[in-house]
């Protein structure tokens, strides 16, 4: 059974601070992995890693998969309070080749 | 361009009461699902299409249809409403990123069943 875990599942930091978010996956056929971010409706994309050790990187936001570890990180430096939402890992893959959501990490970032 | 556009936003249903959410695109995506959101089970496909005339089963299909009739709509039907499924849900459509399937998401729909 397909299965993806993400870790931790709620986290609560300080304007300005680091943070690691966490994501194992088992999945048949994968393909590649997505994040989101979800706020207080739709989840948004931000984005989308196929090979391992590729580093994808949007201002104060990276990522990085590896596909023989079965894992993924999203790291946000110098946290604002904009960025407060739920962030969900999504590996592309199982027998049907959709997306499998992890059940997120509800992140707050207080001033 | 309106992207995913899902009606009602909100609903409110007695137990056995049928309904259909109704979602279109304009962003021409051949892909196109559902999913329901409940706290502490994350987003969980109800059902896809790849195409006008073609759909598939996700891990919750039961309860729910749909058809595909044309490329920009994808109506979710319940049939007879329990209070299980009482939910949040998405629909989305999605664009080939590098051969991955990127979902663009509706504003989502609230669904209560008393």
């Amino acid at each position: 059974e397909d299965k993806v875990v993400q870790s931790p599942l709620s986290l609560v930091v300080h304007e300005g601070d680091t943070v690691t978010l966490n994501c194992s996956y088992e999945v048949t056929n994968f393909r590649s992995l997505l994040w989101y971010k979800q706020e207080k409706k739709a989840p948004t994309f931000l984005f989308m890693l196929t090979s391992s050790g590729i580093e994808k990187k949007s201002g104060r936001l990276s990522s990085i998969l590896d596909k023989k570890e079965l894992f993924s990180i999203l790291n946000i430096t110098a946290t604002q309070t904009g960025d407060s939402a739920v962030y969900l890992c999504a590996p592309e893959g199982g027998s049907q080749g959709n997306l499998i959501f992890g059940k997120g990490t509800k992140l707050s970032v207080k001033p | 361009n309106a992207g995913v556009t899902q009606t009602p936003k909100f609903q409110v249903l007695k137990t056995g009461q049928s309904m259909t959410l109704q979602c279109a695109q304009d962003m021409n995506h051949e892909y196109m699902s559902w999913y329901r959101q409940d706290p502490g089970m994350g987003l969980r496909l109800i059902h896809y299409s790849v195409g006008a005339g073609i759909t598939d089963q996700g891990e919750v299909p039961n309860g729910y249809n749909v058809s595909r009739s044309t490329t920009e709509d994808f109506p979710l039907r319940l049939l007879s409403a329990a209070p299980s499924q009482t939910s949040v849900y998405f629909c989305a459509s999605s664009y080939s990123l590098s051969g991955a399937n990127v979902l663009t998401f509706g504003a989502g729909s609230r669904l209560t069943v008393l």
